[in-house]
């Protein structure tokens, strides 16, 4: 079945600094690539998500970008703040008969002041 | 902006015992999914259901498992007899289309 991993699995970075998150997949059906993020003991939020037919999304401080080819794909926060400190997850939509989310393992960023 | 609702937020239940976990999905929303998070862990999908049947199943979905959409708005996930390991945070989610999914703010079952 599709496996997603994630790297690293925690990241350190001071404020305004950039952050960068890495994910590959397994599944070359694969269609659809969504990240979460999780504050301590919240629900997952999505906060940018794409498409196989797109290779870069970008909303403000946020960009996600994917590299078919290779099945990999990044998220890329510019700008980091405190507020942004979560443990963020990448995920991908298998391409089977209904299309579940199969996510990462993780990354915890701390952004310090 | 409509939520995802689950109750309970806490649920602390004996080895052996039957827990029954309950979720609102968005009223629009279309494809529900369950999902648990060991702590410190990844989110591990359990289950997928549209169109009143499941779609797909985990591994971790065994026949102590079950789902149901009883009525127009609830969508519930029971385990049977609780073992130690089902000691988890459980995600309801929902989606229009099987894509963004939006998920609860979740069940912590402790199995005891």
């Amino acid at each position: 079945g599709e496996n997603v991993e994630q790297h690293p699995s925690t990241l350190s970075v001071q404020e305004g600094d950039s952050a960068v998150i890495k994910c590959t997949y397994s599944d070359s059906a694969s269609n659809y690539f969504p990240w979460y993020k999780q504050e301590l003991g919240k629900r997952p939020q999505l906060i940018i998500d794409i498409r196989s037919n797109v290779g870069e999304k970008k909303d403000q401080r946020i960009a996600v970008t994917l590299n078919k080819t290779a099945k990999h794909f990044s998220l890329h926060i510019t700008e980091t703040q405190p507020e942004d400190s979560a443990v963020y997850f990448c995920a991908a939509r298998v391409n089977t008969g209904f299309q579940k989310l199969v996510f990462g393992t993780g990354t915890r960023l701390l952004v310090s002041p | 902006e409509p939520e995802v609702t689950q109750t309970p937020s806490h649920q602390v239940t004996q080895m052996g015992q039957e827990v029954i976990l309950r979720c609102v999905p968005i009223s629009n929303h279309l494809y529900f999914y369950w999902y648990r998070q060991i702590l410190g862990q990844k989110v591990e999908f359990l289950v997928s259901f549209y169109n009143n049947e499941i779609s797909e199943k985990s591994e971790i979905f065994d026949d102590q498992f079950s789902v149901e959409r009883p009525d127009g708005s609830n969508f519930t996930l029971k385990i049977r007899s609780t073992k130690l390991e089902d000691s988890a945070m459980y995600f309801c989610a929902s989606s229009t289309s099987g894509e963004k999914l939006f998920f609860g703010s979740g069940t912590q079952l402790s199995v005891l």
